[in-house]
């Protein structure tokens, strides 16, 4: 199994759609997670750290379910500039530095 | 705050060859930086962590005498591929987080390295 797995998509949706993406983890014991944006060719940018109460950016809500071990993004009123690849992002215990990413899931918004 | 700076941005070299990659902090320090590949439509995988001062940790399967790291100053870390072979040819990104933790993990906006 997989440390990190996504639906890889690609989401196809029209402006102005709610979109969500799931992500699940392997290690129980994971501490700490992100969601990053990577654009096409480009590197990968912390789009918002995920904590357990849920957090919310704006138009973007993060939530953290610990006993099913997934997390998840909701995209609300989809822009055509949210087109990206969206990362999900686990700190794994015992190593405060190091990163395990998911393969991304491609989100494209349509006119 | 909290700039990674990469260079070259785009690189290709001969088999054979070695190609040298920098990743800089620019307005921080950084005793860490890591260095991953990314192949295409795959997800970023960790090659190595860069420790300031003393020998990267690499991941199981890197050759750390293919990929060598040199982590010489608190703000450079650099990655020189030695005797590149087409299969080498990616997407290498690093990155760095600031002791102050507050910006996250930063990345260097990449190399993408091809071997002919």
């Amino acid at each position: 199994r997989k440390e990190v797995e996504q639906d890889p998509g690609p989401f196809n949706v029209p402006e102005g759609a709610t979109v969500a993406f799931n992500c699940t983890y392997s290690n129980s014991a994971s501490q700490s997670f992100f969601w990053y944006r990577q654009d096409c060719r480009k590197e990968p940018k912390l789009l918002m750290s995920v904590y357990s109460s849920g957090n919310e950016d704006g138009r973007f809500t993060a939530q953290l379910n610990r006993a099913s071990q997934y997390i998840s993004l909701l995209i609300r009123d989809s822009k055509l500039s949210d087109s990206a690849t969206y990362l999900c992002v686990v700190n794994p215990v015992g190593n405060t530095d190091k990163l395990i990413f998911g393969t991304g899931t491609r989100l494209q918004v349509f006119p | 705050g909290a700039v990674v700076s990469q260079h070259p941005s785009r690189v290709i070299c001969k088999s054979g060859t070695s190609v040298k990659i920098e990743c800089r902090s620019l307005d921080f320090q950084a005793t860490t930086m890591f260095w991953y590949r990314q192949f295409p439509k795959k997800s970023l995988m960790l090659m190595a962590t860069s420790n300031e001062g003393s020998k990267a940790t690499y991941e199981q399967g890197v050759e750390k005498d293919k990929f060598l790291i040199n982590h010489a100053s608190l703000t450079l870390s650099t990655l020189t591929v030695t005797s590149a072979h087409p299969e080498d040819s990616s997407f290498y990104i690093c990155s760095a987080e600031p002791t102050t933790k507050s910006y996250g993990y930063t990345f260097g906006s990449g190399t993408r390295l091809t071997v002919v």
